[in-house]
Parts: C-alpha cells; structure tokens; sequence
C-alpha cells in the first residue's frame, strides 16, 4: 500500500518566489490536512479538505498561503510570494475519518533565502 | 481556541531510565492520539484513547486518559537508544459538527547510551 506522497521532498528558492508543494493521500481517504513543523511552533494545522472541500482553513497564516484539492488524490499548497519565515517543514496527512489516526507524508523541507 | 499543552519539551535521560511526557487540553477530548517523530522523519501514529481512564500498553511504553478525558500521559521504562524522537499527542474534539485535532508541541526524548 503507498503511504502519503508529497513532492519535492526538498526545496530552496528566493524569497519572493512562487512555491508549489503537492500531496497525493492514501487512496480511499476522505480527509487531507497540511502542517506546518518549526521548532518555536511546533506542528500547526494550516487546513484540511474533507471530500476536496476545504472545511478548516483557520490555520492558513495570510493570504500569501492557498490550498486547493482539485480531485480526491491531489492536492497543492502554494505560497506566493514566498518569505525567509516560511522556511519549515510542510506536511501532508491522510486519514479515513477526521477523528481517526492521520497517515503522514514524507514532508517537504522548505528553505527560502 | 482549543489548546492542547504538553510538557516537558526537552528530556535528556540515561538509558534504561524511565521518561513520561505529559498532554492537558483545555476542553473535554473525544479522544487522544500519540505519535512519535523519528529525527528527519514524520510523525508515525503509535496509539489512540478514547474511553475515560483507558489505559493501553504497547510493550514498554503505556498511555493513560484522564478520567475526564481532558489529560493524557505517555509512559516509557527503561528507555532504550531507540526510544529516541520526539512524542506528541494529538487532542481530538467536536466544534461546528466536525472533529478538530491539536496537536500538543511534543516532547524531544534524547537517550544517553
């Protein structure tokens, strides 16, 4: 069974810079989630989609941040522009349930200079 | 907003020495879940608890819940190397119809041989 897949899994750009992160769930889940990981906040909720609705972007730090889901095994986080504070690692989980155990991705550790 | 606090943040101990980490919420749960995060990897799910005052067992590690459900505590004897990473817990609740999880900032366990 493939585990959540998430691309690239490392990335470095200029700030200013439009970043693209992408995430593919575990197939025949309904929930998706994106989180942000620094060491001063730890793991943060950015937003989740349930059936590729968005339900809870509360997360989502400013305007600069979207997400979208266009179909059940694809979604993209994008940043644009991108800043040196976005730098983190960026998560992608998958779960049948919302309350159930989330199945995480690899991560993708952003660096923007 | 629902918080999730969970202490402490950094252990050091020698190994075969016991290590506990602890979670409050500031609301009743549905239930809890732990994961741990090998360093450079992601989380992994270890266990979830949703009965009041369940506790569970996976070999040396045991998990408790509050018998109001609103702590959690993750108990290891006799740490070994390999216990190294750092354990969070993730609170799940019910606002506006849908469950929410937080997720706790984590515990980092380093073991000293």
């Amino acid at each position: 069974d493939a585990g959540v897949i998430q691309s690239p899994r490392h990335e470095v750009t200029e700030m200013g810079q439009e970043v693209t992160l992408r995430c593919k769930p575990i197939s025949g889940h309904d929930y998706l989630f994106w989180y942000r990981q620094t060491m001063m906040r730890g793991l943060e909720l950015l937003i989740y989609f349930n059936n590729n609705v968005p339900i809870d972007d509360s997360g989502m730090p400013e305007d600069r941040f979207s997400a979208k889901m266009p179909n059940a095994s694809f979604s993209t986080l994008k940043i644009q522009p991108s800043e040196p504070r976005d730098s983190a690692v960026y998560f992608c989980a998958s779960n049948s349930f919302s309350n159930q155990p989330q199945h995480f991705g690899d991560g993708t550790r952003l660096s923007i200079l | 907003g629902q918080q999730v606090m969970q202490i402490p943040q950094y252990q050091h101990v020698q190994e075969g020495e016991d290590f506990t980490t602890y979670c409050n919420s500031s609301t009743t749960l549905s239930n809890i879940q732990w994961y741990k995060q090998r360093p450079g990897g992601h989380p992994v799910f270890l266990i979830q608890l949703v009965k009041s005052g369940e506790v569970k067992k996976q070999k040396r590690l045991t998990f408790q819940f509050g018998e109001a459900k609103k702590n959690s505590s993750l108990h290891i004897t006799a740490t070994q190397t390999t216990d190294v990473g750092t354990y969070f817990c993730a609170g799940v609740w019910t606002s506006g119809g849908y469950q929410k999880v937080t997720f706790g900032i984590g515990t980092k366990l380093q073991v000293i041989p």
